[in-house]
Formats: structure tokens, sequence, C-alpha cells
């Protein structure tokens, strides 16, 4: 099994339909990441989280909220979604223990299409 | 603060000649510095890291890097190419005094020619 686990892998959905994207990890991580990729645009950070009580917005944050429900449990969530949320999204975990570096560990993926 | 330039979205390479992916970085502190791979309709992964031990640092699947500091460079290199290498390449940094987040360069797509 993977140690960072994505649900849905694939999502279409249409416009103003709320939408959650999950996140669970078996690293025993304390940092989760919410990314979003796009075509040319390299990763962008929507959110992250130091601890379940930490949450902290990205460079685009806009339009998306999360829940860092437990150490190993964070979501995304798309309020309203709308078509320019089209995306590859990916979540991340870091362990900044001992001799940490910021490695990020990847799940493999949420692809999302908005209609 | 950290920053990191990849030199060409998109680089072609005939198969069984050298790979250079170009990464450029800057930080005011020491910093680590990462390559990921991403493969067709796949993650990211981790194919190689520096973090101030030796100045040339090997990789998974035939790569390495190396760390030159007078030039703030981690280019990423391979010998030979292979079609499997076709994918997408990012360079990172982290430091300290951005608390280890990860910055990313824009990527690089590698494209192999036969």
């Amino acid at each position: 099994d993977a140690d960072v686990t994505q649900t849905p892998r694939n999502r279409i959905t249409k416009t103003g339909k709320r939408i959650m994207l999950e996140c669970s990890q078996t690293k025993g991580h304390d940092r989760m990441y919410w990314y979003r990729q796009d075509p040319g645009l390299g990763l962008r950070l929507i959110y992250y989280s130091f601890d379940v009580k930490d949450i902290n917005k990205g460079e685009i944050s806009d339009g998306y909220s999360v829940s860092r429900q437990a150490q190993a449990k964070f979501s995304l969530s798309l309020e309203s979604a709308i078509p320019n949320q089209t995306a590859l999204y990916f979540c991340a975990t870091s362990d900044l223990g001992q001799g940490g570096t910021g490695e990020l560990f990847f799940g493999e993926g949420s692809r999302l299409t908005v209609l | 603060a950290q920053s990191v330039t990849q030199l060409g979205s998109h680089v072609s390479v005939s198969e069984g000649a050298l790979v250079l992916l170009r990464c450029n970085y800057s930080s005011s502190v020491p910093p680590y510095l990462f390559w990921y791979v991403q493969y067709p309709n796949q993650g990211l992964q981790l194919l190689l890291k520096y973090t101030s031990a030796a100045t040339l640092v090997k990789g998974i699947n035939g790569f390495e890097a190396e760390f030159k500091k007078s030039e703030t460079s981690f280019h990423l290199t391979k010998p030979s190419a292979h079609m499997s290498d076709a994918a997408e390449y990012f360079c990172a940094v982290s430091a300290m005094d951005s608390n280890y987040q990860l910055i990313w360069g824009a990527g690089t797509k590698l494209i192999i020619k036969p």
C-alpha cells in the first residue's frame, strides 16, 4: 500500500458543486501539503499544515479550504467548483525531525475536471 | 528566501545521448537541493537530493547531479538517455530560513528521440 493515499484518483464534476479530496498517510509525518499542478505552471502550493492545530495558506488558496482531521489525514475542499479549478492535485508529507531536509513524499494525485 | 530557475521548459535528446537538465538556485543560507521526476500519468518521486555531504550526488536510474556553490547550480545529468527517461523533471530547494519549505522550479519536460 502507498504511504500517501489520495482519494478519489479521478473526479468529474459540474460547476457549483462541492468537492472534497482526501489524503491519508502512514509515514507518521507532521507536515502535510496540498499542491495543484497545471501544464506549464509547475507545482503551486494551496495549503499546508505543520500539525493538527496549524493550517496555513499557500500561494493560491482562494476558492479552497482544508481540514486536518488527524495527524494522518488532510482533506482539501472546493466549496463551489469552477472550471479553472480543473487540474491535477497532489497531497504531500514531510518530516522535520532531526536531520530533516524538507523532502516531500507525494501521493499519486487526484485529477479533477470541472465542467 | 530561496528561488529556483530551470532553464528550458522542454529539452529534447536522442536515445543514447547525454542528458543535461539545468537548475540554478538562489539562497542566502546553505540550501538543500532536490530533483524530482514525474513520469506520464504518475505522481512525483525523488530522483536525488543534496544534503551538504558529497557535492556529487547519485540518484536512481543512472542520474546524478553536482552541487556547485560558486555557480549556484545543481544540474542533473545522465550519460546515456533511454526512452524510459521521458518525463517531467522538477528541481527544488529548501533551507532553514524558510522553515524547510520546498521552493519549486517550473519543471523541464525531457523528450527522448528514437
